[in-house]
C-alpha cells in the first residue's frame, strides 16, 4: 500500500475484554515496529519484527500483551483482559530494511484505544 | 535509556529561531527528528548518520556530536507549518541489539 495502515483508527472496550489492533506495513518492508503513545509523549517502543520472526519484544508491559507477524506482512498486536492502564494510542512503524541499518521510520496513523 | 530533550515546550512568533536539543546516556549510532502534527502520525525530517554531521533541509537543520551524545535541530526564520512537536529517535545497543528509542518531545507553538 501506499503507507501504513492501522486498524480499526478507534476501538473501545470494557475492562476485561481483549483487543486485536491491526497494522499493514508498506509493501516489501522488512521491519515493523510497535508503539505506544501516550497523550503528550513519545512513541513507547513495546515489540520489534525483522519479517516474521518478533526479534525484540522487551517493551511489552506485561504477559497480557502479545504480537505476531505470521506471513511477514500484516501484524497484530493483541491485549488480552484490558485494563484502563492500557488506554493510549498504539502506533505500528515499518521500515524498510532491518534494524541498525539505520533507515527512517513510517508510522501509521494509530488506534486510539480506550478501555472503560 | 530514553533520551533527554529540551525545551520541553517553546512559542515563537512567526520568523523567529528555535533550537531543539536531544542528548542521550548511551552511545548512539545514529539520530532521527521526527515531527507530529496534533492527532497525526510522526513524520520523518532527517537522519544524521556519524558525529559531526549536519544536515540541512530547507529552514531546518541538524547536528550531531556523537562524543557528547546527543543532537540539536534549528529551525531558522520560523514558519507557521512549523508548529507541532518534535522528537528525536536515538538509535542504541541494549541487551537485545540495537534498539531505536525515542525522546518525550518538544512542543514547537508558531504564533502569526
Amino acid at each position: 500500500g501506499a503507507g501504513v495502515s492501522q486498524s480499526p483508527r478507534y476501538k473501545v472496550t470494557k475492562r476485561g475484554q481483549d483487543v486485536a489492533l491491526r497494522c499493514d506495513p508498506i509493501s516489501g518492508h522488512v521491519s515493523l515496529y510497535w508503539y505506544r503513545q501516550a497523550l503528550g509523549q513519545g512513541p513507547e517502543f513495546l515489540t520489534y519484527f525483522n519479517y516474521e520472526a518478533q526479534q525484540d519484544k522487551s517493551g511489552l508491559p506485561n504477559d497480557r500483551f502479545s504480537a505476531e507477524r505470521p506471513e511477514g506482512s500484516i501484524s497484530t498486536l493483541t491485549i488480552q483482559r484490558t485494563e484502563q492502564r492500557d488506554s493510549a494510542m498504539y502506533r505500528c512503524a515499518s521500515s524498510l530494511v532491518e534494524r541498525g541499518a539505520s533507515e527512517k521510520l513510517f508510522f501509521g496513523s494509530g488506534t486510539q484505544l480506550s478501555v472503560l | 535509556q530514553q533520551p533527554v530533550q529540551s525545551p520541553q515546550a517553546v512559542i515563537l512568533r512567526e520568523g523567529e529561531d528555535a533550537v531543539i536539543n536531544c542528548s542521550s546516556s548511551k552511545a548512539l549510532y545514529s539520530v532521527h527528528w521526527y515531527r507530529q502534527k496534533h492527532g497525526e502520525a510522526p513524520v520523518f525530517l532527517m537522519i544524521l548518520l556519524k558525529g559531526g554531521e549536519q544536515k540541512g533541509h530547507d529552514k531546518i537543520s541538524a547536528s550531531f556530536n556523537e562524543k557528547k551524545q546527543q543532537s540539536s535541530l534549528y529551525l531558522t526564520a520560523s514558519q507557521l507549518s512549523y508548529s507541532g512537536t518534535y522528537f528525536c529517535g536515538t538509535e542504541i545497543t541494549d541487551n537485545y541489539g540495537q534498539n531505536f528509542v525515542f525522546g518525550p518531545g518538544t512542543r514547537l507553538s508558531v504564533l502569526p
